[in-house]
């Protein structure tokens, strides 16, 4: 009965090695956030999706890019990690945007960068 | 901006014992607040928010949190810890009724059998 699922759950990479991480989801939400989670810190909002609508938080970076080509699947993409960008990334879904209706949320990738 | 401090980076409790997580928040206008648990290994998941009315929530497996205007405070209690409650847990706050979920940096909670 997994609901949001992230894929793999642990992923690791090189340096300047474009990586995707992937996040599908059961419960047919409009929306799907990306979340980045470093050692001993808050979860801190990337982007979302609200449909096909894609809103970037003005603080992310321009080398971490999201696509969602259908409702179910949405993808983290990183075109260029650095050491920097090693952290637990989550995925959510909720029904609508900015609003206080629940966020669910799938384990998480943790990505390593060498 | 919004911010959202969890005073406590890792408590350890004996089983039992009550739980008072602390958490203060930032912001000066209508607040909506959470708490967020993530047993290891697990997704997060929500224990229980605050919208409006009375400001005694509570939640599921027993939990509840008072909303304390005045002391911009969200903490959440238990009055008797089992072992299964070791777990993360964050604290969030979504400012106003469309803004972004604000996470604090989480509290671990160790209970001892």
């Amino acid at each position: 009965d997994a609901m949001v699922i992230q894929n793999p759950r642990y992923q690791v990479t090189q340096f300047g090695k474009p990586v995707t991480l992937s996040c599908s989801q059961t419960l047919n939400h409009n929306v799907m956030y990306w979340y980045q989670q470093k050692s001993s810190q808050a979860p801190k909002l990337l982007f979302h999706y609200y449909d096909k609508d894609f809103n970037n938080e003005a603080d992310t970076p321009d080398n971490f890019q999201s696509r969602r080509p259908n409702t179910s699947f949405c993808f983290l993409d990183i075109r260029s990690p650095g050491l920097g960008d090693a952290a637990m990334y989550l995925c959510a879904t909720s029904s609508r945007p900015r609003s206080t209706d629940t966020q669910y949320f799938g384990p998480g990738t943790r990505l390593t960068v060498l | 901006a919004q911010s959202v401090s969890q005073h406590n980076h890792h408590v350890i409790l004996s089983e039992a014992a009550s739980l008072e997580l602390g958490c203060n928040y930032s912001y000066g206008g209508t607040v909506n607040l959470f708490w967020y648990v993530q047993y290891p290994g697990q997704h997060l998941q929500l224990l229980l928010k605050y919208f409006s009315g009375d400001p005694l929530v509570k939640g599921i497996k027993g939990f509840e949190a008072e909303f304390i205007k005045s002391k911009f405070s969200f903490n959440l209690r238990k009055p008797s810890v089992q072992w299964s409650d070791t777990a993360e847990y964050f604290c969030a706050v979504m400012g106003g009724s469309q803004g972004n979920l604000i996470f604090g940096k989480g509290t671990k909670l160790s209970v001892k059998p």
